[in-house]
């Protein structure tokens, strides 16, 4: 079994729609949690990074994360076509932080 | 203020070879951690340099190595390719500082390395 799991779909939406993207994890030692974006041909970009659980905002994005389920979402307000890519979770343990274990990434594609 | 910078962008070998890629961090950074990313494996950690140091290693063979210069540029080496190296290779760098690890990892647009 993987640490980190997450539904690699593809995702297809409408323009305007709000998307949700989720990932499960099995080590409770991590603590920190972040989203990456990744386009074609290029390398990840950070989007959300959080400590602990909790909630983030940062404009149209919503970050949650819930230690005791073991279960981390994006929330992705009023999605645009600009926002097709694949969205990776990302998590690391108190050590080590630059050791992150990746979910597979989801592709969503935001139809205009 | 400039990004990850990696070269080369594309890479093509011959089982057998060795090669090196070259990252540049963003500016003050100081840590430089290298990633492999494969379809079916996605993104696996390879190893983290600070200040010259290996600081943290992933579970690959000792034919993956790298190395870190006092300008916090990095090199990572393959040696003896085989068909299974063929992947994208991440560089990425973070503010984090010599007892603080917990800051985000900043990523290039990668090396794309194929053997055949």
């Amino acid at each position: 079994q993987k640490e980190v799991e997450q539904d690699p779909g593809p995702l297809s939406v409408p323009e305007g729609a709000i998307v949700s993207l989720n990932c499960t994890y099995s080590n409770s030692a991590f603590q920190y949690f972040m989203w990456y974006r990744q386009y074609s041909r290029k390398g990840p970009e950070l989007l959300m990074y959080t400590y602990s659980s909790g909630n983030k905002e940062d404009g149209r994005f919503t970050a949650q994360v819930d230690k005791s389920s073991k279960y981390i979402s994006l929330f992705i307000r009023d999605s645009q076509p600009s926002d097709s890519a694949t969205y990776l979770c990302a998590m690391s343990g108190q050590t080590g932080a630059n050791n992150l274990f990746f979910g597979t990434g989801t592709r969503l594609t935001v139809i205009p | 203020k400039a990004g990850v910078t990696q070269t080369p962008r594309y890479l093509i070998k011959t089982r057998g070879q060795q090669v090196t890629l070259s990252c540049s961090p963003i500016s003050g950074h100081r840590s430089v951690s290298w990633y492999q990313q494969t379809p079916g494996q996605g993104l696996q950690f390879l190893f983290e340099y600070f200040s010259e140091t290996q600081r943290n290693k992933g579970n690959f063979p000792g034919r993956f190595s790298g190395r870190q210069f006092s300008n916090s540029r990095s090199e990572m080496n393959v040696s003896t390719l085989e068909l299974g190296d063929s992947a994208l290779y991440l560089c990425a760098s973070s503010p984090t500082t010599r007892d603080n690890y917990n800051s985000p990892l900043h990523f290039g647009n990668g090396t794309r390395l194929t053997v055949t």
